[in-house]
């Protein structure tokens, strides 16, 4: 079946830009995070939602982050007012209730802020 | 606070070698170690993962070494072949539902052929 899926693959923006970044997890997977991962490093989780309950956001930088999802389905990531510092790999991952730390990671979005 | 550390940074293995990445954690609640490949380009992917009620768990050329009372966990690579040659994170977190992995700052191996 399909994995996880991110959009855009690249984004470029200019710094003091708003930006919006898709994840569309695999079907039946309740569960879905964000990570960030800067050039040399390792994955930072940003945030992490479960079915309706409300988001754990313990990883969110700063509330230039925000985070979206419908039921169990696609989330948005949104970076408002972006920051050359927020230039990095934005990965989302999704894994089902029965395997909850089986994580299964979309190709993720590069974004770069001029 | 680094709550895994990762090393080495960078491992350069020969064909048919065995490549040793080691990782290391703090927080005596982990009890779930997965270790993650990643490509240039691709998003990581789960490669073995093991949790502390064995000492070593392995998948075909891949075993997991894990030392509970050490706080430490090794991947083995045997038979190294060139198309191994990517990005390792290691991982850890607590055996539970809605927990974020804490991943290490990954090693790049390449195998020569």
């Amino acid at each position: 079946g399909a994995g996880v899926s991110q959009s855009p693959s690249n984004k470029v923006t200019e710094k003091g830009k708003d930006v919006e970044l898709r994840c569309d997890p695999i079907s039946g997977h309740t569960a879905l995070y964000w990570y960030r991962q800067r050039l040399g490093q390792g994955l930072e989780f940003l945030i992490y939602f479960q079915g309706n309950s409300a988001p754990d956001k313990s990883g969110l930088p700063s509330d230039r982050f925000s985070a979206e999802r419908t039921g169990e389905s696609v989330s948005t990531l949104t970076i408002q007012r972006t920051q050359q510092e927020d230039s990095a790999v934005y990965l989302c991952a999704s894994s089902p209730w029965t395997s909850y730390n089986e994580q299964f990671f979309g190709p993720g979005t590069r974004l770069t802020v001029l | 606070q680094q709550q895994v550390k990762q090393s080495p940074q960078s491992l350069i293995v020969q064909k048919g070698g065995i490549s040793i990445i080691n990782c290391a954690y703090e927080n005596t609640a982990f009890d779930y170690f997965p270790w993650y490949q990643q490509f240039p380009g691709k998003g990581p992917a789960l490669l073995i993962a093991i949790r502390p009620d064995v000492s070593e768990k392995k998948e075909g050329r891949f075993t997991i070494s894990f030392n509970k009372s050490a706080k430490q966990f090794s991947l083995h690579i045997m038979d190294s072949q060139p198309g191994d040659s990517a990005t390792y994170f290691c991982a850890a977190t607590p055996d539970q539902a809605g927990t974020a992995l804490i991943f290490g700052k990954g090693t790049t191996l390449s195998v020569s052929s």
